[in-house]
């Protein structure tokens, strides 16, 4: 069965640093795209960026770029989204999600649970 | 960036009832490459349609979705009560990729 379970719910204060899990299995992690989505309190979905787990290729959305890091490990099949120095704003639940094809950009058929990420002093 | 609109905000509808949901796009997506996806309360996202038009694994055939160019459509030809959701379509043709902001269907 293809999974893709997460890390679970964090609480940090502002400036703190984080870095949240998406561990794949059931299927060759390496040949998936692999995406974060963000959804805000009450709001709509937001691609941030995404992985390519076989070398590392990864694209962000130019609203993210510069405020998180992705990056995967193919020998334990996880791919991660981090933060040097979290603001309130970035209080919201994070999806991973895969995309239907091996090696394609494509809809995203597989989803995690979601990690809620609560920033507050 | 592409820029997709969804219209209504929300929709009331009664169980057996049409829905129509429109996503209008700022610029033409490439191949067609627009899927809708459902949310419910608490839930990830569910993928509905890929391709504009191409149902996804189990999903059932009261779900079709329509379009080209810059105006796409999901229609929801009997509402049953697990229906009533928000339903958001993205766009995966150009990036960064989008996501529209969502069309509410509830109980009217």
């Amino acid at each position: 069965e293809v999974q893709l379970v997460q890390s679970g719910a964090e609480v940090r204060k502002p400036g703190e640093s984080l870095k949240i899990s998406c561990k794949a299995s059931g299927y060759t992690f390496s040949n998936y795209w692999i995406a974060w989505v963000r959804q805000m309190p009450g709001k709509g979905l937001e691609w941030m960026g995404i992985i390519y787990p076989g070398d590392s290729d990864t694209r962000y959305s130019p609203s993210f770029q510069g405020q998180v890091t992705i990056s995967a490990d193919k020998s334990i099949s996880t791919a991660y989204l981090q933060w040097s120095s979290l603001q309130a704003s970035d209080t919201a639940i994070f999806y991973c999600a895969r995309p239907l094809v091996s090696g394609s950009f494509d809809a995203f058929d597989m989803w995690g649970q979601g990690t809620m990420v609560t920033v507050s002093s | 960036e592409i820029v997709l609109t969804q219209s209504p905000g929300t929709l009331s509808l009664s169980p057996g009832e049409r829905a129509t949901l429109s996503c209008r796009a700022s610029q033409s997506v490439r191949n067609s490459y627009l899927a809708w996806y459902q949310q419910k309360p608490g839930q990830a996202p569910r993928l509905l349609i890929y391709g504009a038009s191409s149902r996804a694994t189990g999903i059932p055939d009261r779900f079709s979705g329509s379009g080209s160019g810059t105006d796409f459509t999901l229609t929801i030809s009997r509402l049953e009560s697990e229906d009533f959701a928000v339903y958001y379509c993205q766009q995966y043709g150009s990036s960064p990729w989008t996501f529209g902001q969502g069309t509410k269907v509830e109980i009217k």
